[in-house]
């Protein structure tokens, strides 16, 4: 089992939709980010949080340290919003990051 | 917002000759850059840990030989890939912490490196 789990693997939503992913990991962990990465590869950092909750703009991410749990959220989704969405975990006193295999999302218009 | 910039955004180029892949700090002093690797359809995966001034840790399975990093100044980590082969092609992100704060990481866009 991968150390950090994200779901779904593949998302398809319509546009406004409210759209979560998830990632679960089983490490302990000093942050964790979310990244988006669109095709072509270029990677965005959405978020870094270490407890509770952070907004910005449509976007909404969540963290629970003690279930081991994240959630990033997408109010009233749109087609740009279509790229792979990556959790990354920063292991405890390292510098090291563990990342999910991502969750592909598609907004369709 | 802190900004991590990487040169080239993508390379092409031909097998055996070398590629130098530049990871800058734009506002900040980043003590300690990463270097990652990202085949298609897979998880990025930590290559090396770059500190200024000294030599970098590779991570095992890494050849530092082939992979070399330098990370000259507070802004700048240089990643060379040498005598490139075919299965070097991949995509290589570098992330850089501040100073002062050792949890906060910024990610470079990334390179998209080709070997024909």
């Amino acid at each position: 089992k991968n150390e950090v789990e994200q779901s779904p693997q593949n998302l398809t939503a319509q546009e406004g939709e409210f759209i979560t992913i998830n990632c679960s990991y089983s490490v302990g962990i000093s942050a964790l980010h979310w990244l988006q990465q669109h095709p072509g590869g270029g990677i965005v950092s959405l978020f870094m949080l270490s407890s509770g909750k952070k907004k910005h703009g449509r976007l909404i991410a969540t963290i629970n340290i003690q279930e081991k749990h994240s959630s990033l959220h997408i109010t009233a989704s749109h087609p740009r919003d279509s790229a792979v969405y990556i959790c990354a975990v920063r292991l405890s006193g390292t510098y090291k990051y563990i990342f999910g295999t991502g969750t592909r999302l598609k907004v369709l218009a | 917002g802190a900004v991590v910039s990487q040169h080239p955004s993508w390379v092409i180029c031909k097998s055996g000759t070398s590629v130098k892949i530049e990871c800058r700090s734009l506002d900040f002093q980043a003590t300690t850059m990463f270097w990652y690797r990202q085949f298609p359809k897979q998880s990025l995966m930590l290559m090396a840990t770059s500190n200024e001034g000294s030599k970098a840790t590779y991570e095992q399975g890494v050849e530092k030989d082939k992979f070399l990093i330098n990370h000259a100044s507070l802004t700048l980590s240089t990643l060379t890939v040498t005598s490139a082969h075919p299965e070097d092609s991949s995509f290589y992100i570098c992330s850089a912490g501040l100073v002062r704060n050792t949890d906060t990481q910024y990610f470079g866009p990334g390179t998209r490196l080709t070997v024909l």
